[in-house]
């Protein structure tokens, strides 16, 4: 079945830093992939998605491309700020009846001051 | 435009009780899906429903159910609770199965 996996965390930034998570995923077909982000007690929001190779997904100065040939997803950002603060989860959406997501296991990050 | 909203906040149940969550989707949107996220893991997609039918399942049991309301409103019932339900529950709306995916902000379960 489909699977995402994800860097594990967690991950300890200074801040201004260069931000790296990666991501990879099995999937049958072409899946849209998706970055959530979720702030300590809230639920998920979603941060960018792509839905085709070779698309870039950006927002709030975080970016991901759509990678087929190797699978990947990964989210870049090129200075955290200590907002930046919370948990990332790479997800994926496949071709089924039911449009479920699937998502890794989460990466949390945090940012030094 | 009001977001998916979800209640209870906590909840505390007792093993082998039953546990009714319930969630309203975001104004528009007719089709809810809710996922489980133990803590420190990822979400897990339960089952979806699509204009009150059920859309899909994930790996859970049947006492895991649910229900769709005219109003695109659901709810998520558990029978028989167990330790291992103890969770986040989210739902997430959306407009048709395959539109991106609002999310509430969960209900905290714990089963003692």
């Amino acid at each position: 079945g489909d699977s995402v996996t994800q860097m594990e965390g967690p991950v300890t930034l200074s801040e201004e830093a260069f931000l790296t998570i990666n991501c990879t995923y099995t999937a049958t077909g072409y899946p849209s992939l998706f970055w959530y982000v979720q702030y300590p007690g809230e639920g998920l929001q979603l941060l960018l998605k792509a839905t085709k190779a070779d698309d870039k997904g950006s927002n709030k100065g975080f970016e991901a491309t759509y990678r087929k040939e190797t699978t990947s997803f990964h989210l870049e950002k090129g200075s955290v700020q200590v907002s930046d603060s919370a948990v990332y989860f790479c997800a994926l959406m496949g071709q089924g009846v039911a449009q479920k997501l699937v998502f890794g296991q989460g990466t949390r990050l945090t940012i030094n001051p | 435009e009001t977001g998916v909203t979800q209640s209870p906040t906590h909840l505390i149940k007792t093993r082998g009780q039953q546990v009714t969550l319930r969630c309203s989707s975001q104004s528009g949107h007719n089709t809810v899906s809710w996922y489980q996220q133990a803590l420190g893991q990822g979400p897990q997609f339960i089952f979806q429903y699509y204009r009150e039918e059920e859309n899909g399942r994930g790996n859970f049991p049947p006492r895991f159910s649910g229900l769709q309301f005219p109003n695109y409103s659901s709810e998520l019932n558990v029978n028989a609770l167990e330790l291992d339900d103890s969770a986040l529950y989210l739902c997430a709306s959306s407009l048709g199965g395959g539109g991106e995916q609002y999310f509430g902000p969960g209900t905290r379960l714990t089963v003692t």
